[in-house]
């Protein structure tokens, strides 16, 4: 089956680095997105990673391993504003979205 | 701004009263999905259109119904709905079902279920 793990739920503090890991086994790979959540809200993107490597983006930089079936999301100067869910989704071979439940960052002052 | 949107953003029906949610886009998309997101779970995939080309996911119950009737609607039915149909409903889109094709959601529907 199609799987995507991510943790439950991490605890950070303002101004520090965390680092959200998901890994995935699906039916063909087209490519990861990251997505962030606000409670209840409407997921918004962040990153697409489709070759291995880290991709930048401002604060936040996503990398990715298609030999380990591994990613993660790295977010550098945290702020209390990316208190969120982040969720991690794969694109399968039939260019599907298959997705994980999410992890909720608490951000700390 | 080009956008999605969805109305009602809270609808609260009655168990097996017949409810319809609504989403518009303006982004001239070809491809709009229908999920459902309970709390702390995944987004699960109900149905999608490809242009007026219907797809509906295997474990989709036949409680939940789609329309698309032009391109920048579309709406989701639920018959009877039950207790177990209370969740986020997300409206997303998307240029096409290519691997860089972004999905783009709308800001969601609450549902309730009483």
């Amino acid at each position: 089956g199609q799987n995507i793990d991510q943790p439950t739920e991490m605890t950070a503090t303002e101004g520090a680095i965390v680092q959200i890991n998901c890994t995935y086994q699906t039916s063909g790979f087209n490519g990861l997105f990251w997505y962030q959540q606000h409670a209840g809200e409407a997921p918004t993107f962040l990153s697409y990673n489709v070759l291995d490597g880290l991709e930048e983006k401002g604060r936040f930089s996503s990398f990715l391993s298609r030999s380990k079936g591994y990613s993660y999301l790295l977010l550098k100067e945290l702020q209390m504003k990316d208190s969120a869910s982040y969720l991690c989704a794969v694109m399968d071979s039939n260019y599907q979205l298959i997705w994980g439940a999410g992890t909720k960052l608490i951000i700390k002052p | 701004d080009a956008m999605v949107i969805q109305n009602p953003r809270y609808q609260v029906t009655q168990f097996g009263k017949p409810v319809t949610l609504s989403c518009s886009q303006t982004l001239n998309h070809n491809v709009m999905y229908w999920y459902q997101q309970k709390s702390s779970q995944a987004p699960k995939l109900l149905f999608h259109y490809y242009d007026k080309d219907f797809n509906n996911e295997a474990d989709t119950p036949d409680n939940f119904q789609s329309r698309r009737p032009n391109t920048s609607f579309c709406f989701l039915d639920i018959r009877s709905p039950g207790l177990g149909d209370a969740a986020m409903y997300l409206c997303a889109t998307s240029r096409g079902q290519e691997s860089t094709d972004t999905q783009y959601f709308g800001p969601g529907t609450r549902l309730t279920v009483l």
